[in-house]
């Protein structure tokens, strides 16, 4: 069936520097999505890129997906303790149920003041 | 608004127990979705209704897992009879019809089946 990886499972920055999670899916995605979820929390929806070569900016947070509709990148700059937490992909297949988001398993961020 | 609300937000039972967790979805929403989060599978859809019709069960893992919406403002996932192996959180999320893209997930419900 379908999968969506991600990488690094870890990433540990100090604050202020950069931090990156990459997504790819071993098929074809019709869109794909981002969540944040804070240490005991429950994840949060970042965004969604539905465009192949799609960039969109949320404050110091990029996101993209790739030109073939497989991978997505999420780069944080200048990391700060708020951004703390695990960034998860979730993407839809092409010709799969709307509803049937599958999910990587995740980035988990950590800063160091 | 009252975002979507979960209970029990804890849960921890003995093997072979039924246990069922509720959802209520944000009023308005009419898709409705169970996922199950764990370390060694991460975040898995279980099912996922709309219009209170279930669309999509094939993330159920057995026939012990059975989820009900008898109507638009609640959900329920019921495991009969428990196995240590189905402890996880239990996320409900939902969203304004599934061409919606924001899915809003509630607390979540931690279980522990000992």
């Amino acid at each position: 069936g379908q999968q969506v990886m991600q990488i690094p499972q870890y990433q540990h920055v100090q604050e202020g520097e950069d931090f990156t999670t990459y997504c790819n899916s071993s098929t074809t995605l019709s869109n794909i999505q981002w969540y944040k979820q804070r240490p005991g929390g429950h994840p949060v929806f970042l965004i969604q890129l539905v465009k192949s070569g799609e960039v969109k900016k949320q404050k110091r947070l990029t996101f993209q997906f790739g030109e073939a509709k497989k991978n997505s990148s999420l780069h944080i700059t200048a990391t700060q303790t708020t951004d703390v937490g695990t960034y998860f992909c979730a993407g839809t297949n092409y010709g799969g149920s709307q509803g049937n988001l599958i999910f990587g398993k995740g980035t988990k961020l950590s800063v160091k003041p | 608004d009252a975002g979507v609300i979960q209970s029990p937000r804890h849960e921890v039972t003995e093997m072979g127990q039924e246990v069922t967790l509720r959802c209520k979805p944000i009023s308005g929403h009419n898709s409705l979705f169970w996922y199950r989060q764990t370390m060694m599978r991460g975040l898995e859809l279980l099912i996922y209704f709309n219009n209170n019709v279930p669309i999509d069960d094939s993330g159920m893992p057995e026939d012990r897992f059975s989820a009900k919406m008898p109507n638009a403002s609640f959900s329920t996932l019921k495991i009969q009879p428990s196995e240590p192996r189905d402890s996880a959180v239990y996320f409900c999320a939902s969203t304004a019809g599934l061409a919606v893209v924001e899915q809003y997930f509630g607390p979540g419900t931690r279980l522990t089946v000992t």
